[in-house]
């Protein structure tokens, strides 16, 4: 069956630091993945969207890298801030049941520390 | 703000009851998109309607069910409710496809 993988546990990086999140999958190839944030009893938000044949894609302090021969995405956030602790969710497209959707990581919980 | 708005915020209901969800999308957004968010389950995608057709089923229960109107905005009906269906509840829109999608900020919806 499709799966998604995050880390499971908390990370906790040092404001300024990078801090880097994983995301894997198995048993398919998606067209594109995507990263949201979420903050505790709130709407994810979107963040960034990579497809298949991008290898990197950068959006200010964010960047997203997508291998498709590993069936892994990482997440960076480059010179972290305390307002960057938020829950990171990663979202692939599959084709299931003869129709495409969406199927979310469990997230990772990231806490930068001042 | 997302432009996502989803009504009520809260519901308090009992089991084997019926309840109805309601999201207006992102003004020109034609898709929309219903999410199940529990603690043990994650983020779980129920269904997506585009101009008021279905257009994606994801894990959707036979006793959950969504129409979209020629408004564009969306309601989901839980029938025969189950302490199990509590959870968050949101909805999302994109201008179409999977890809880009603005939630609202959910129902919080507890059977008791």
């Amino acid at each position: 069956s499709q799966k998604i993988e995050q880390n499971s546990e908390a990370l906790n990086i040092q404001e300024g630091k990078t801090a880097t999140l994983t995301c894997n999958y198995t048993n398919y190839s998606p067209a594109y993945l995507q990263w949201y944030r979420q903050d505790p009893g709130r709407g994810p938000v979107f963040l960034l969207l990579i497809r298949e044949n991008e290898k990197e894609k950068r959006k200010e302090r964010l960047k997203v890298t997508f291998d498709t021969t590993l069936k892994q995405s990482l997440f960076h956030i480059t010179a972290s801030q305390p307002a960057d602790s938020a829950t990171y969710l990663c979202a692939l497209d599959i084709l299931q049941n003869s129709n495409y959707q969406l199927i979310w990581g469990a997230g990772t919980k990231l806490i930068i520390k001042p | 703000d997302s432009g996502v708005t989803q009504t009520p915020k809260h519901l308090i209901t009992a089991t084997g009851q019926r309840v109805t969800l309601r999201c207006s999308p992102r003004s020109g957004d034609l898709s929309v998109y219903w999410y199940q968010q529990s603690l043990d389950q994650g983020l779980q995608f129920l269904i997506q309607y585009y101009n008021g057709e279905e257009r994606a089923k994801g894990n959707i229960l036979e006793r959950f069910s969504a129409q979209q109107f020629p408004d564009l905005h969306s309601e989901l009906n839980l029938s025969s409710l189950e302490l199990g269906d509590s959870a968050l509840y949101f909805c999302a829109s994109s201008v179409d496809g999977f890809y880009e999608q603005y939630f609202g900020p959910g129902t919080r919806l507890t059977v008791t």
